[in-house]
């Protein structure tokens, strides 16, 4: 069972250069997140597709641009990298809160992302 | 304002020895979701555990449980006989109603020692 599969699952950049996150998911689950966490705060959301076609800005949002390509498919673009972006990023899905608010988000096993 | 606050230092546990993780929230919604999730130093994110703000009893997974007191707004974990690969960094999460979005505490770092 694949679950939610990130690539890459590493990467280096220069400031400046541009980027694109790939994230899919297999359970069929109508909303997805993208995450960044840096040491010592946690996750923080950056943006958030709550189904098909929708996405809403999270908490972190500056710099970041999102598609929903498709059910399956959630993609983050940083467009001109910063150092302050160097951090792990996790994309993340699950069922849609209203039909079972109990169902967890499931996790990609993340992108360390550096930003030089 | 922070939704989550984990501020306990690295915790070390003994071996077969519970361990007590604490969460505290800060919400006006009476109706919520909390999550416990696990990160060992691999790094990915495994859920544990789930408390609904109207559940009557408090959440049992295995060897996790949460001590829920809802008029205190804390949601603790507790560890039932540690093991080593126990050791990692816990996260806790809520989910306000009809919100899609999880905040996130900043975690607790356990390490077992045998």
């Amino acid at each position: 069972n694949a679950g939610v599969t990130q690539t890459p699952k590493f990467q280096v950049l220069k400031t400046g250069q541009s980027m694109t996150l790939q994230c899919a998911q297999d359970m069929n689950h109508n909303s997805m997140y993208w995450y960044r966490q840096d040491p010592g705060m946690g996750l923080r959301l950056i943006y958030y597709s709550a189904s098909e076609g929708t996405t809403d800005k999270g908490e972190v949002p500056n710099g970041y641009n999102v598609s929903r390509l498709n059910k399956r498919e959630f993609s983050l673009r940083l467009e001109s990298a910063a150092p302050s972006q160097t951090s792990v990023y996790f994309c993340a899905s699950s069922e849609r809160v209203r039909r079972d608010p109990s169902q967890p988000q499931h996790f990609g096993d993340g992108t360390r992302l550096s930003i030089l | 304002a922070q939704k989550i606050t984990q501020t306990q230092p690295g915790m070390f546990v003994q071996e077969k020895e519970a361990v007590t993780l604490d969460c505290t929230y800060d919400t006006s919604d009476p109706s919520y979701g909390l999550f416990w999730y696990k990160q060992p130093s691999s790094g990915e994110m495994i859920f544990l555990i789930y408390q609904g703000s109207y559940d009557q009893q408090n959440a049992t997974e295995g060897r996790y449980s949460l001590n829920f007191q809802k008029a205190r707004k804390s949601a603790n974990l507790v560890i039932s006989a540690s093991q080593l690969g126990d050791s990692a960094m816990y996260f806790c999460a809520m989910r306000e109603d009809g919100n899609n979005r999880l905040a996130f505490g900043k975690g607790n770092q356990v390490v077992v020692i045998p």
